[in-house]
């Protein structure tokens, strides 16, 4: 089946902590995003990128990195320093020809 | 003034009801829409896309977009509970590579 992977579902982070979310498609996709939803605040844009080995800041990027090593690939890396991580993590990635996102099913991650 | 402004509800309505979800929007570049439902704790997924102004019909559901108004709407005819979800509009301007979206309006359908 053609899809996006997130992996895992959930996740915990402790005090300090760097954390890394995965993200794998198999949809030829060109562009991949990263987004962060909390109650009330909607989808709010992390990073993105359009191809390998290049990506952009989106509006909430500090305390976040990402790297695009591989077309299929766009790990999320969630660093001490983002002092309140705990929200619902999205990826999504879209064809550059049609700016139609298709999204994984998310990472809920925690702070322990 | 936000770029989208979409009500995040609850919206509560028995079912069989007719459903009207909104977004208005203040960029005139935005030139594709496209309504997105997203289920607790799941990932959003498409139901509609379109990129002129009038309607889109696709079973029970029919996208509206009014280019003049800058107003975009979803309605849901015959609601069912399974219908029960946030309900995302997303705007898209052709010369950027990232979409707009709304916070979403929570629906309740109740049998």
């Amino acid at each position: 089946d053609g899809g996006i992977t997130q992996s895992p579902k959930y996740l915990f982070r402790k005090e300090g902590q760097n954390v890394t979310l995965s993200c794998e498609q198999n949809l030829n996709h060109d562009a991949m995003y990263w987004y962060r939803q909390d109650p009330g605040q909607g989808l709010r844009l992390i990073y993105y990128s359009q191809i390998v080995n290049d990506f952009q800041k989106g509006d909430i990027a500090e305390g976040y990195s990402v790297s695009r090593e591989k077309k299929e690939s766009f790990p999320l890396t969630v660093t001490s320093a983002q002092k309140n991580p705990t929200a619902f993590y999205l990826c999504a990635s879209n064809s550059v020809a049609k700016n139609i996102q298709y999204f994984g099913a998310g990472t809920r991650l925690s702070v322990l | 003034q936000k770029e989208v402004e979409q009500d995040p509800g609850p919206l509560s309505v028995p079912e069989g009801a007719i459903v009207s979800l909104n977004c208005t929007y203040s960029n005139s570049a935005f030139q594709y829409f496209m309504w997105y439902r997203q289920y607790s704790r799941k990932g959003p997924e498409l139901l509609m896309y379109t990129y002129s102004s009038g309607n889109k019909e696709d079973g029970r559901f029919t996208a509206q977009v009014d280019k003049s108004s800058k107003y975009i709407s979803l309605f849901i005819r015959d609601s069912q509970p399974s219908d029960s979800a946030t309900y995302l509009c997303a705007l898209e301007n052709s010369g950027y590579s990232t979409l707009t979206f709304g916070k979403g309006t929570m629906l309740l359908v109740s049998p």
